[in-house]
């Protein structure tokens, strides 16, 4: 099955910084990346997704890249503000029949400092 | 719409006992899934269903049961609790065609703790 791997497991940076988050995946054939931020205590919240048809994506500070040859993508986050701090995680899906199954990253925890 | 509506909020068993964790949604969507999430682990799914009638194992189905007999509802059966259920559990509902994936929606949450 797949298998997704999520760096770094914390990110620390000062607001304004930017920040990057990176993924990489175990399947080929996986064609949808969607990336979720969860706030303490609450639900997972897709923030930005791309499909494997797109090598980039941006969403006014948010962007990601897919790089399918070599299995990864990556969440940039540009001018972080202190309510950018939460856990990211990225996930991966489309394997042949099962295409609705996400396969979830550990996750990483960013928190921007004021 | 309420989206994904999740109860109970919390619950605490004894090791031994048993419970369904219940789960609805109200935007039609025809894939729903349960996941599990542990401290440091992400999100690890338990069991999903692409229609009412057809369900299927995840990741970690050991010790849950599912069933789905409608579109909007999508209940987690926990037999015999276990502490190692300890954890917060996450339904989430997606909109499917043509075997393409959209963005799933979560569910509040259940935290469930096994004593």
């Amino acid at each position: 099955g797949e298998n997704v791997e999520q760096h770094p497991s914390t990110l620390s940076v000062q607001e304004g910084d930017s920040a990057v988050i990176k993924c990489t995946y175990s399947d080929s054939a996986s064609n949808y990346f969607p990336w979720y931020k969860q706030e303490l205590g609450k639900r997972p919240q897709l923030i930005i997704d791309i499909r494997s048809n797109v090598g980039e994506k941006k969403d006014q500070r948010i962007a990601v890249t897919l790089n399918k040859t070599a299995k990864h993508f990556s969440l940039h986050i540009t001018e972080t503000q202190p309510e950018d701090s939460a856990v990211y995680f990225c996930a991966a899906s489309g394997s042949g029949g099962s295409n609705y199954k996400l396969t979830f990253g550990k996750g990483t925890l960013l928190t921007v400092n004021p | 719409n309420a989206g994904v509506t999740q109860t109970p909020k919390f619950q605490v068993l004894k090791t031994g006992q048993s419970m369904t964790l219940q789960c609805a949604q109200d935007m039609n969507h025809e894939y729903m899934s349960w996941y599990r999430q542990d401290p440091g682990m992400g999100l690890r799914l338990i069991h999903y269903s692409v229609g009412a009638g057809i369900t299927d194992q995840g990741e970690v189905p050991n010790g849950y049961n599912v069933s789905r007999s409608t579109t909007e509802d999508f209940p987690l059966r926990l037999l015999s609790a276990a502490p190692s259920q300890t954890s917060v559990y996450f339904c989430a509902s997606s909109y499917s065609s043509a075997g393409a994936s959209y963005e799933q929606y979560f569910g509040p949450g259940t935290r469930l703790t096994v004593t």
